[in-house]
């Protein structure tokens, strides 16, 4: 099955530094890949749809200028948390939409564990 | 109303035992349905798409009811493996692709 594959897996930063996660897809090209955060025993929450070649959509609530995107390829997107909060602190999810004629599936990366100290 | 909703769990069953978890969403132009298994601290993965027809794979079976904005999924035989969180997805396509999640039902099997 396709593969999407991001990093890290882990990161610990201090307040205030930038944290930039990765989201390939290994095995297809996604025009469109989504970027999640979640909080403990919470449901993934969508911050925003990446879409190459163009400016992503951000979910209601989701400030664009602390969470930056760029999808410039058809295999890469990331997620930039610019000057990182405690309140950052998160279980951050991407996603690839692969659509083989009528069906549309997603596969999801493996998530980045953030911890702003 | 939120757009997916789930039974809140969390199930707690022995093994072999059968349980079901319900779905309903909101959108009637929803086009595509999904079960994802969700373990903790780790990525979704797929399951098992949902169709009208009914589907079914090995212990596991997904029906939809499109009349009633419905999803379901039975578990059979339940394994000690099968403790997870599974969340109930839907896709729309209304002028833009999205997909919405539920926010999952928590499944605890007990030897």
């Amino acid at each position: 099955g396709a593969v999407v594959s991001q990093h890290p897996s882990r990161v610990i930063c201090k307040s205030g530094t930038s944290v930039k996660i990765e989201c390939r897809s290994l095995d297809f090209q996604a025009t469109t890949m989504f970027w999640y955060r979640q909080f403990p025993k919470k449901s993934l929450m969508l911050m925003a749809t990446s879409n190459e070649g163009s400016k992503a959509t951000y979910e209601q609530g989701v400030e664009k200028d602390k969470f930056l995107i760029n999808h410039a390829s058809l295999t890469l997107s990331t997620l930039t948390v610019t000057s990182a909060h405690p309140e950052d602190s998160s279980f951050y999810i991407c996603s690839a939409r692969e659509s083989t004629g009528a069906n549309e599936k997603l596969f999801f990366g493996s998530g980045t564990q953030l911890s702003v100290l | 109303r939120k757009e997916v909703e789930q039974d809140p769990g969390p199930f707690n069953v022995p093994e072999g035992a059968t349980v079901a978890f319900n779905c309903t969403y909101s959108n009637s132009a929803s086009q595509s349905f999904f079960w994802y298994r969700q373990d903790c601290r780790k990525e979704p993965k797929l399951l098992m798409s949902v169709y009208s027809s009914g589907n079914e794979d090995g212990r596991f079976t997904a029906q939809l009811n499109r009349a009633s904005q419905y999803i379901s999924l039975l578990i059979r035989d339940s394994k000690l493996s099968d403790s997870a969180t599974y969340l109930c997805v839907v896709n729309l396509n209304t002028g833009g692709f999205k997909t919405i999640f539920g926010a999952g039902t928590r499944l605890f099997v007990k030897a």
